[in-house]
């Protein structure tokens, strides 16, 4: 049970050129997310998915594509990087929350894959 | 206004001392969740709530429905309690306070 799994940790992207993010879980959760952390900032959540299948815009989707064709895997494209999108990011997933149930209902993150465009 | 508001932004204790950290949030929620994140990045989940307290270890987290807030309480605070502590609550989605940094001195 590996938990979740980010890969690249680290990656240094020219103006303009394209890349992936991935993204596993090993625990069949529902829910996956994925998140940008500018220095000294919050969490902005750009895209999220609640099932195989179905993804939604979050908060900054824009310069972003998600796909969810399996319940393990949630990568996150950037197309065309600029500047801007030089952050860390952070995939998540949790589970189902399930009423009344004491523990299980628990986030868990990546390490972070830290991007650069230059 | 941000869904998920948190207080203080920065809070620096002596080691020993209690700390408060205070979340509101603006949406109905399933539930919320306290965070903690190092120095290098990495988050974990210290609390799922739903509803009352819960307490791990010096650790304490009370939420009230009715009054749409939270708290997180470190009691015999220690220098490796040090981190970015961060509260995030379920609505349709997850969203995140922006986090309180908490620095503990010795």
């Amino acid at each position: 049970n590996a938990g979740v799994t980010q890969t690249p940790k680290f990656r240094i992207l020219k103006i303009g050129q394209s890349m992936t993010l991935q993204c596993t879980q090993d625990m069949n959760h529902n829910y996956m997310y994925w998140y940008r952390q500018d220095p000294g900032m919050g969490l902005k959540l750009i895209y999220y998915s609640v099932g195989a299948g179905i993804t939604d815009k979050g908060e900054v989707p824009n310069g972003y594509n998600v796909s969810r064709s399996t319940t393990e895997d949630f990568p996150l494209r950037l197309e065309l990087a600029a500047p801007s999108q030089t952050s860390v990011y952070f995939c998540a997933s949790m589970p189902l929350i399930i009423a009344g149930l004491s523990s299980g209902n628990t986030i868990y993150f990546g390490e972070g894959s830290w991007l650069t465009v230059v | 206004k941000n869904e998920v508001e948190q207080s203080p932004q920065n809070l620096t204790a002596q080691e020993g001392e209690f700390i408060t950290i205070n979340c509101s949030y603006s949406v109905g929620i399933s539930a919320l969740h306290w965070l903690q994140q190092h120095p290098g990045g990495g988050i974990v989940s210290l609390f799922m709530l739903s509803s009352g307290k819960k307490k791990h270890g010096r650790l304490i987290a009370t939420i009230n429905i009715q009054e749409k807030h939270s708290s997180l309480h470190i009691t015999a605070s220690h220098p490796r309690d040090s981190a970015v502590y961060i509260c995030a609550v379920n609505g349709n989605k997850l969203v995140f306070g922006a986090g309180t940094i908490l620095r503990v001195k010795s």
